[in-house]
C-alpha cells in the first residue's frame, strides 16, 4: 500500500463551522505534513508531526489545530475559519525526516470551501 | 524562504512534442525533486535525484541535477495529452537537520493539444 487517503475529498463549510480533515498512511512512515495550496500556487507548508509528536509549525493561525493519534493518522481540525482559508489541503508522508533521500508521498486532498 | 525560480510559467504545445523545464536557485542543493499535479489532486514524485550532474529517466521523462547544484531540468519526450497538468520542482528546505519540508517552484503548467 502506497496511498495516502485523505477524506473528505470536498468540504464546504461556514465561518462558524467545527470540521476535521483526515488523513492516514499504511506506509510505516513516522513522518507526516500538512500543506496548503491556493489555487496555481505552490504547496505551502502548515505542519509537520515526527514520531507523533509535533516538530514545526509554521506559524498557522489557532482556528487550524492538528492532531497525530497516532502513527497512521494525522487529523486537521478547523474553526471559526475565514474565506481566505479556501483551498486545497494536502496531507503527506515521508518515511522520516532528515534522511539524504528524502520522498514525500501527497493525498489527493481536501478541497475546502468556507462561506 | 528559499525562492526556485521555476520557467516557463506555462507551455502550450502539440501532441507528439517535446518539452522542457527548468529550475534554478541562488543556492546549493543536495537533492532536486520533481512533482506533476492533476487539477483536484494531490502532487505525485516523478523523478529524485540526488548527484550533482546525475541524469535519471522515467518513461517519457529525464532530469538532471546542474553540476552546480543550483539548477536541475526536466524533459518530456513525444508529449501526449495525458501529460496535461502542473509540474514543480522542489528541494528540502532544511540541509543536515531532521526536518522533512519542501521548498516548491511555482510550477509549470503544461497544456497539451491533441
Amino acid at each position: 500500500d502506497t496511498e495516502v487517503t485523505q477524506t473528505p475529498k470536498h468540504l464546504v463549510m461556514g465561518m462558524t463551522n467545527k470540521k476535521s480533515l483526515k488523513c492516514e498512511q499504511h506506509m510505516g512512515h513516522r513522518a507526516m505534513y500538512w500543506y496548503k495550496q491556493k489555487a496555481k500556487k505552490p504547496p505551502e507548508l502548515m505542519f509537520v508531526y515526527s514520531y507523533e509528536k509535533l516538530s514545526i509549525n509554521e506559524s498557522v493561525p489557532s482556528r487550524f489545530s492538528p492532531e497525530c493519534p497516532n502513527s497512521s493518522l494525522l487529523n486537521l481540525h478547523l474553526h471559526a475559519l475565514q474565506p481566505e482559508d479556501s483551498a486545497l489541503y494536502l496531507c503527506a508522508s515521508s518515511q522520516d525526516i532528515g534522511l539524504a533521500n528524502e520522498k514525500l508521498f501527497f493525498g489527493s486532498g481536501t478541497q475546502l470551501s468556507v462561506l | 524562504g528559499q525562492q526556485l525560480n521555476q520557467s516557463p510559467q506555462s507551455m502550450f504545445i502539440q501532441e507528439g512534442e517535446d518539452v522542457s523545464m527548468n529550475c534554478t536557485s541562488s543556492s546549493i542543493f543536495n537533492t532536486w525533486l520533481w512533482y506533476k499535479q492533476d487539477p483536484g489532486e494531490g502532487p505525485v514524485l516523478l523523478i529524485a535525484l540526488y548527484k550533482a550532474g546525475e541524469l535519471t529517466s522515467n518513461g517519457r521523462l529525464t532530469a538532471q541535477f546542474g553540476i552546480t547544484r543550483k539548477d536541475s531540468f526536466l524533459n518530456i519526450s513525444a508529449s501526449i495529452p495525458s501529460d496535461v497538468g502542473i509540474y514543480f520542482c522542489a528541494v528540502p528546505a532544511d540541509r543536515g537537520s531532521t526536518l522533512g519540508r519542501l521548498y516548491f517552484g511555482r510550477g509549470t503548467q503544461l497544456t497539451v493539444w491533441p
